[in-house]
């Protein structure tokens, strides 16, 4: 069964950072694209950024776009997501979550989420 | 960007019911538009990709349609499991981009 785990949530003031992780298994990593995808709280989806299946290419959000940095470890199956000069408007559930294929751009699996809250 | 807009925004019906959600595009995404399911406290559950695929495991009474700007979500007769809020998304042009929800909620 495909798995996927997130980490490295927490609490963080505003302009801190925080690396969030993705453990995935149960799926060939390499042969599928990753994003990470946000709800804050009482919203709707929002796609945050996303990795090709060998890392050459990225894409972000707006919202998101020169402060996060989306990486992956072919090596230890695992998704990133690094996250710099941190907004209130960054608080949310940050999910994990796997491409149908390495380029396909849809989400079939997910994991849990991890919670990030942005406040003094 | 590509604005998705899902309309109603909440749709009450009973198990049983015939459900017809409706997600509009800002610009034409051709057939490139998934649904997802999202119940509280669970993640999304992909349901519909290319606009008329289902994905697997998903159960006949879940069917997609349309092309361009306008693709419906029906579920043909609710089960009590199917309520939730639904989300179109489409993967014509970066940013990829997620409607703003319908809720289908009990009678």
């Amino acid at each position: 069964d495909v798995q996927l785990l997130e980490s490295g949530g927490g609490l963080v003031q505003p302009g801190g950072s925080l690396r969030l992780s993705c453990a995935a298994s149960g799926f060939t990593f390499t042969n599928h694209a990753m994003n990470w995808v946000r709800q804050a709280p009482g919203k709707g989806l929002e796609w945050v950024s996303g990795i090709n299946n060998f890392g050459g290419s990225t894409y972000y959000a707006d919202s998101v776009k020169g402060r996060f940095t989306i990486a992956r470890d072919n090596s230890k199956n695992t998704l990133y997501l690094l996250m710099n000069n941190l907004r209130p408007e960054d608080t949310a559930l940050y999910f994990c979550a796997k491409d149908l294929s390495f380029n396909f751009n849809y989400f079939d699996s997910w994991g849990q989420g991890t919670l990030v809250t942005v406040s003094s | 960007e590509i604005v998705l807009t899902q309309s109603p925004a909440t749709l009450s019906l009973s198990p049983g019911d015939r459900a017809t959600l409706s997600c509009r595009a800002s610009q034409s995404v051709s057939s490139y538009l998934a649904w997802y399911q999202h119940k509280p406290g669970q993640p999304p559950r992909l349901l519909i990709y290319d606009a008329s695929n289902r994905a697997t495991g998903i159960p006949a009474r879940f069917s997609g349609s349309g092309s361009g700007t306008d693709f419906t979500l029906t579920i043909s007769s609710l089960d009590p499991e199917d309520f939730a809020v639904y989300y179109c998304q489409q993967r014509s042009n970066w940013p990829l981009t997620f409607g703003g929800g319908t809720k289908v909620a009990i009678k």
